[in-house]
């Protein structure tokens, strides 16, 4: 049972360029998320997919662009890459959307460096 | 929105000694708040939650208190351990967001 997986774990890109970061998750989870890992600022979520078919905004989306192909999978996409992007992405994913209380189930992240 | 502050930012005891995390949050409307700790090059993982209509959980070395008058919650481990070393997040949810404090860098010294 391989839970949240991503790809890749590491990239390095230059300012203006673009690319996508994959997750999908194999738990039939509903619900999944984009965070990014910043030294002292905790996780901060960029978006979420409540559910199959619908994408949401979340704390910090500026930048950053999701799709979700279908239950298992959740991309995210830089357009255009900026130095304040340098960070670690989390993929995770939730049995039930929100209010419920249902737990993260996170990948183990993407180390992006942009210089 | 969601506010949730955490301290301390860094914590050091004694193998055997208890540790205390204790986090804040603003939006009276959180209604389930979960504990994850962080190892070095992986993503964190739940160790304990609880929901707003229950004041303390335990499990095992861990517990986890819940003012809900105050708005804040608290992280206990008893008889730490070398292996408990790790980063700890507390967090909130309101809604479909998930909102982390900044973490807590818990060194455990043998």
């Amino acid at each position: 049972n391989a839970g949240v997986t991503q790809t890749p774990k590491f990239q390095v890109l230059k300012t203006g360029q673009s690319m996508t970061l994959q997750c999908a998750q194999d738990m039939n989870h509903n619900s999944m998320y984009w965070y990014r890992q910043d030294p002292g600022m905790g996780l901060r979520l960029i978006y979420y997919s409540a559910s199959e078919g619908t994408t949401d905004k979340g704390e910090v989306p500026n930048g950053y662009n999701v799709s979700r192909l279908n239950k298992r999978e959740f991309s995210l996409r830089l357009e255009s890459a900026a130095p304040s992007q340098t960070s670690v992405y989390f993929c995770a994913s939730s049995e039930i959307p929100g209010g419920f209380g249902s737990p993260l189930h996170f990948g183990n992240g993407t180390r992006l460096t942009v210089t | 929105g969601e506010n949730v502050e955490q301290h301390p930012s860094t914590l050091s005891v004694q193998e055997g000694d208890s540790a205390v995390i204790k986090c804040t949050y603003s939006d009276s409307a959180s209604n389930y708040f979960p504990w994850y700790k962080q190892e070095l090059g992986k993503g964190p993982q739940l160790i304990i939650d609880i929901r707003s209509n229950v004041g303390e959980k335990k499990d095992q070395r861990i517990a986890v208190t819940l003012n809900k008058t105050a708005k804040h919650f608290s992280l206990h481990i008893t008889e730490t351990q070398p292996e408990d070393s790790a980063v700890y997040f507390c967090a909130a949810l309101q809604d479909f967001k998930t909102i982390f404090g900044a973490g807590t860098r818990l060194f455990v010294k043998a």
